[in-house]
């Protein structure tokens, strides 16, 4: 079964950028796509965008549209998320988590990364 | 953009009780909704997709159903381990999350 293990946890100042990766165990890396869901303490979850490998296509929530870049390195099989101008509104968890096919950015996630705890503060 | 609204935002019940949870879209999503559980300091765990389909593995005491744009979460015969938040997530637009409801003893 696959497995979706994510970098370490990250603290960064106020308007720097981070780079969060997620890194999938299985060998069918472009089958599937990537998305990323983050999750700001005591809060909900927030879809923030994905990636197809296969085409290597990404969309993005609105909301997040110019300060997020999602890549996806086939060799390695691991996604990549980039966050800039970075706020403290942007401390939270932030997970990776797989679509169950390679065409289509929307479609219920599983499985999830464990998450990796983002930390914004000056 | 598509609302997913979800109640109620916490409710408390005992072993062996049977629970409800709802969300409601905005606007039609067909049946494209899927139900999680998170306990605390883990992941978001798949529980439900395309409405009402159980994911694999997962206890057939969950179970989802939807009427036109109301889906619900039932979960019979609560077990201690069923404690936990659950979230709902339309995925026909922009992969919209409810805003969760913490299931309590």
């Amino acid at each position: 079964q696959e497995h979706l293990v994510q970098s370490g946890a990250e603290v960064r100042k106020p308007g720097s950028s981070v780079r969060v990766s997620c890194k999938a165990s299985g060998d069918r890396f472009t089958s599937y796509g990537f998305n990323w869901v983050r999750q700001a303490p005591g809060q909900g979850l927030e879809w923030m965008g994905g990636i197809l490998p296969v085409f290597g296509s990404t969309k993005y929530a609105q909301k997040f549209q110019g300060r997020v870049t999602i890549t996806a390195n086939e060799s390695t099989t691991t996604v990549y998320m980039d966050l800039s101008g970075l706020r403290s509104e942007d401390t939270a968890l932030y997970y990776c988590a797989r679509v169950n096919n390679n065409y289509d950015f929307n479609n219920y996630l599983d499985p999830w990364g464990q998450g990796t705890p983002v930390t914004v503060s000056s | 953009d598509i609302q997913m609204t979800q109640s109620p935002s916490t409710l408390a019940a005992s072993v062996g009780d049977r629970v409800t949870i709802t969300c409601r879209s905005s606007r039609g999503i067909s049946s494209w909704l899927a139900w999680y559980q998170q306990k605390p300091g883990k992941a978001p765990k798949l529980l439900i997709y395309k409405a009402s389909r159980l994911e694999r593995g997962v206890p057939s005491r969950f179970s989802g159903s939807q009427s036109g744009t109301e889906f619900t979460l039932t979960i019979s015969n609560l077990q201690p381990d069923d404690f936990a938040t659950y979230y709902c997530q339309e995925y026909e637009s922009e992969n919209t999350f409810g805003q969760g409801t913490r299931l309590e003893i």
